[in-house]
């Protein structure tokens, strides 16, 4: 049981270079995350998913796109990158909503964007 | 527009003593309240929840409490051991959204 993994670890871009994070879960879990952390600023919510086949945006949703193929994987691209997307990315997961909700979260992928 | 702000950006307490970690929020629409702990290289872990109908929850070492006419929690670690040094993250969660704080870095000195 690995609960949530990410891919990869690290990543190095250059500006305007497209690339895709992979998120996998093997707790069935319903709903899926991608967050950012910044210096400051917490965890912010990019794009989530309630289900397979569905994705809605979160908090800073420019400049990234989505997709939940299949229940277990929840991918996060970027078309074009800049600067600004340097972060540190987290993938979670959690069951049911109408609890606490808690999330199972990822290690963590740390993109460098030149 | 910070929902769940954690003004101490850090902590340092001697092993053995009390942790405080405080947590305000702006919003009384949330159902939860959540901390996480995170280390180094690694993902956030759930550590403690308190629903927004109880005043407190305690689990071993570590209690919550919650002060709703003031929008204010916190986090009390005790006795604190060198373990528990790492990045404590408040959040507050309204079905399966979630907002976090900051954070706080906690050490804990040996």
């Amino acid at each position: 049981n690995a609960g949530v993994t990410q891919t990869p670890k690290f990543r190095v871009l250059k500006t305007g270079q497209s690339m895709t994070l992979l998120c996998a879960q093997d707790m069935n879990h319903e709903y899926m995350y991608w967050y950012r952390q910044d210096p400051g600023m917490g965890l912010r919510l990019i794009h989530y998913s309630v289900g397979e086949g569905t994705t809605a945006k979160g908090e800073v949703p420019d400049g990234y796109n989505v997709s939940r193929l299949k229940k277990q994987n929840f991918l996060l691209g970027l078309e074009s990158a800049a600067p600004s997307q340097t972060s540190v990315y987290f993938c979670a997961s959690s069951y049911l909503a109408g609890t606490a909700n808690e999330q199972f979260f990822g290690p963590g992928t740390r993109l460098t964007v030149l | 527009d910070q929902q769940v702000k954690q003004n101490s950006p850090s902590l340092s307490v001697q092993e053995g003593r009390i942790s405080i970690l405080n947590c305000d929020y702006t919003n009384s629409m949330f159902d939860y309240f959540l901390w996480y702990k995170k280390y180094p290289a690694e993902g956030p872990t759930f550590l403690i929840s308190i629903s927004s109908i109880k005043d407190k929850n305690e689990d071993g070492r570590f209690t919550v409490f919650l002060n709703k006419s003031a929008k204010h929690l916190s986090l009390h670690i005790v006795p604190s051991q060198p373990g528990d040094s790492a990045v404590y993250f408040c959040a507050a969660s309204r079905g399966f959204k979630t907002i976090f704080g900051a954070g706080t870095r906690l050490f804990v000195k040996a």
